[in-house]
């Protein structure tokens, strides 16, 4: 299978602990989202890549939110501290800086903080 | 916020064609139509999209008005495997994607 892969597929936290979710996007693909969406709501923007540069950020990656890409290839999402309001799902997706902007997402991240 | 503007949900019998609108009034020049959906735990998968001119392919066809202030979907012939949350976005050719909440299609056996 060649689409986007996120690991791990569920999460179980308590909180006050750090997460730590991985998207490996489509291997040619430049661009790489991450989104996260709560029950009976669209997806909503975090951040994302262009490379391994990290482009734009959203107001809703508070500081307890990180996200890399270190070599332009796979990226991590860290959520420190987690609080109940963080359980979501949490998903990523790639797509080519080239050309018309077709988002292709991974399964996602459920994340469930007791 | 969304710039569009769906019902939240609509029913379609199997083999039926299914007809989702979409309101994007304020849509920009340069700005694109995209169609999603999201099958029950899934990431949402990409359908079609169009700028001016009305699209087809081999999932779907999509209508945009003269004045591309609102679109259709066309599913031609649903089956149950297509029940799921469609999204109209409207956007840039490079931007993030802002989604709504979408319109739950249900398909009737």
């Amino acid at each position: 299978d060649t689409g986007v892969s996120q690991d791990p597929r569920h999460k179980i936290t308590k909180r006050g602990q750090n997460v730590t979710f991985r998207c490996d996007p489509i291997s040619e693909h430049n661009r790489l989202y991450w989104y996260r969406q709560t029950l009976g709501q669209g997806p909503e923007f975090l951040t994302y890549f262009q490379n391994e540069a990290q482009l734009e950020k959203s107001r809703l990656l508070s500081d307890r939110f990180s996200a890399e890409r270190p070599k332009g290839s796979f990226s991590t999402l860290e959520i420190q501290r987690t609080e109940q309001g963080d359980s979501a799902m949490y998903l990523c997706a790639s797509s080519l800086a080239a050309g018309i902007n077709i988002q292709y997402f991974g399964a996602g991240t459920r994340l469930s903080v007791l | 916020d969304a710039k569009t503007t769906q019902p939240p949900s609509m029913d379609c019998a199997e083999g039926r064609a299914a007809n989702l609108p979409c309101n994007h009034s304020t849509i920009s020049g340069n700005e694109y139509v995209y169609w999603y959906r999201q099958i029950h735990s899934q990431g949402p998968q990409y359908i079609i999209h169009g700028l001016k001119n009305n699209e087809t392919n081999e999932m779907a066809s999509l209508i945009i008005t003269e004045d591309r202030k609102s679109s259709t979907l066309i599913l031609p012939h649903a089956t149950l495997r297509d029940t799921a949350v469609y999204y109209c976005i409207v956007g840039g050719a490079t931007n993030k994607l802002i989604f709504g909440t979408g319109t739950l299609l249900a398909v009737q056996p």
